[in-house]
């Protein structure tokens, strides 16, 4: 069946980067693009951006340009999201969801992100 | 960018029917958007209830239901469950984004 595994919680400090991973099995990696959303503490969900799993072009969201970073490594159909220069307010779980037109379906686990000195 | 409203918050009676909705700040919300459903529980990610407009995933129960009705997507919950309490989302795709709607709590009481 369709999985996606992320990586798991990570701590850091303010101004130091982090980079969360997303591996997907059970379908062909390259025939979906692959969605980043964001969820902070209590609140809904933001969608981050998504990346062509094809061509590797990223497309972010408003408000997630410049630090937020999207990669591929198909050759282990894994997707990351690399986030520098962390600031508390990026305190957040952030999730990988494969991308059908339109949609995010299915979702991985999610990442718990915690920026704190 | 758009804006995708939903209820903030709903009550249903146990065995009720309720409808939630999701609209789209551009106008009348349309195949074209590709309304999905999300249902999300305390501590877990969110799930697909529901995608492009109606359609159901074997996991989905036959209580839930999607449609477009009055210019918004919907989703209606016929017969509702304890066990359907939870956080609801919508999600619209726009021509270079996605965008989720803020969230619908349901309580069933």
């Amino acid at each position: 069946q369709v999985q996606l595994v992320q990586s798991g919680s990570e701590l850091r400090k303010p101004g130091a980067s982090v980079k969360v991973s997303c591996q997907a099995s059970g379908y062909s990696f390259t025939n979906y693009a692959m969605n980043w959303v964001r969820q902070a503490p209590g609140q809904g969900l933001e969608w981050v951006g998504w990346i062509d799993t094809n061509t590797g072009h990223p497309t972010y969201a408003p408000g997630f340009t410049g630090r937020f970073v999207f990669s591929l490594d198909s050759s282990v159909s894994t997707a990351y999201l690399q986030i520098s220069s962390l600031k508390a307010e990026d305190t957040a779980v952030y999730y990988c969801a494969r991308g059908p037109p339109g949609g995010c379906d299915p979702w991985g686990q999610g990442t718990l992100v915690t920026v704190s000195s | 960018q758009a804006v995708v409203t939903q209820e903030p918050s709903l009550t249903v009676s146990p065995g009720g029917t309720i409808t939630l909705t999701c609209g789209s700040s551009t106008g009348a919300v349309t195949s074209g958007h590709y309304p999905y459903w999300f249902q999300q529980k305390p501590g877990q990610a969110p799930r697909t209830m529901i995608y492009d407009i109606y359609n159901k995933h074997s996991w989905t129960p036959a209580r839930f239901s999607g449609s477009l009705l009055g210019g918004k997507a919907a989703l209606t919950l016929s017969g509702a469950q304890p066990e359907d309490e939870a956080d609801y989302y919508c999600s619209l795709s726009y021509p270079v984004s996605v965008v989720f709607g803020g969230g619908t709590k349901l309580t069933v009481l």
